[in-house]
């Protein structure tokens, strides 16, 4: 069975911080496809990230960068110099090729407060 | 680009009423979800379904039904609210393009209040 965690309930940087949020998974599938989502105050839920099982390459987008690695079942989310705006709850997010039709399994989330 | 639109945003329902959640997407996408968000316990898929004509449970059934009208609709229906139903639900949608998962796109979410 898949799963996902998100060990750190809640983190509290003061803005200009780089912050580091922790995922692991869980998983007998070899192929399968992680996610990062954001959820801001607001309630939306909005889709940053999306890496496969085969693609083990770093990324870096402007201050948002995620390191993936398949020995440690790790996909950590790192915010460079943080901002007021990126206080949020962010999943992490695991979905099986196997388990079909695309479904996902979600980590509890981190609450990310950003304080000026 | 409407994506995901949920009806109705908010609802407040007194135990024993019963009420549908609709949700409809324009992407084209296949697959749908309902999933409810309870505070510190992240998103628990209720149901899904594949495509049009086919639903599947998720991890938390129990009290809810589903239909997948057409391609573009999947509707909720708790038949007999109760207080452990209260909760913020979400309804998303998905595509596996060339045996690949795609992210998933969410509505705005129903808060549902059950007294």
């Amino acid at each position: 069975a898949q799963k996902v965690t998100q060990a750190q309930t809640e983190i509290s940087v003061v803005e200009k911080e780089d912050v580091t949020l922790d995922c692991v998974y869980e998983t007998r599938d070899t192929t399968y496809y992680l996610f990062w989502y954001k959820q801001p105050p607001s309630g939306e839920l909005v889709f940053l990230i999306r890496r496969n099982s085969f693609d083990e390459q770093n990324e870096i987008s402007g201050r948002y960068s995620w390191n993936f690695q398949k020995s440690t079942s790790s996909f950590n989310f790192t915010i460079t110099a943080s901002q007021v705006v990126d206080s949020a709850v962010y999943f992490c997010a695991l979905s099986e090729a196997l388990a079909g039709a695309g479904k996902s399994t979600f980590g509890d989330g981190t609450t990310l407060t950003v304080k000026p | 680009n409407a994506g995901v639109t949920q009806t109705p945003k908010f609802q407040v329902l007194k135990t024993g009423q019963s009420m549908t959640l609709q949700c409809a997407q324009d992407m084209n996408h296949n697959s749908m979800y309902w999933y409810r968000q309870d505070p510190g316990m992240g998103l628990r898929l209720i149901y899904y379904s594949a495509s049009e004509g086919t639903t599947d449970k998720g991890e938390v059934p129990n009290g809810y039904n589903v239909s997948r009208l057409n391609k573009r609709e999947f509707s909720l229906r708790l038949e007999s609210a109760a207080p452990s139903q209260t909760s913020v639900y979400f309804c998303a949608s998905s595509e596996v393009v060339r045996q690949a998962n795609q992210p998933q796109h969410f509505g705005d979410g129903t808060r549902l209040s059950i007294l």
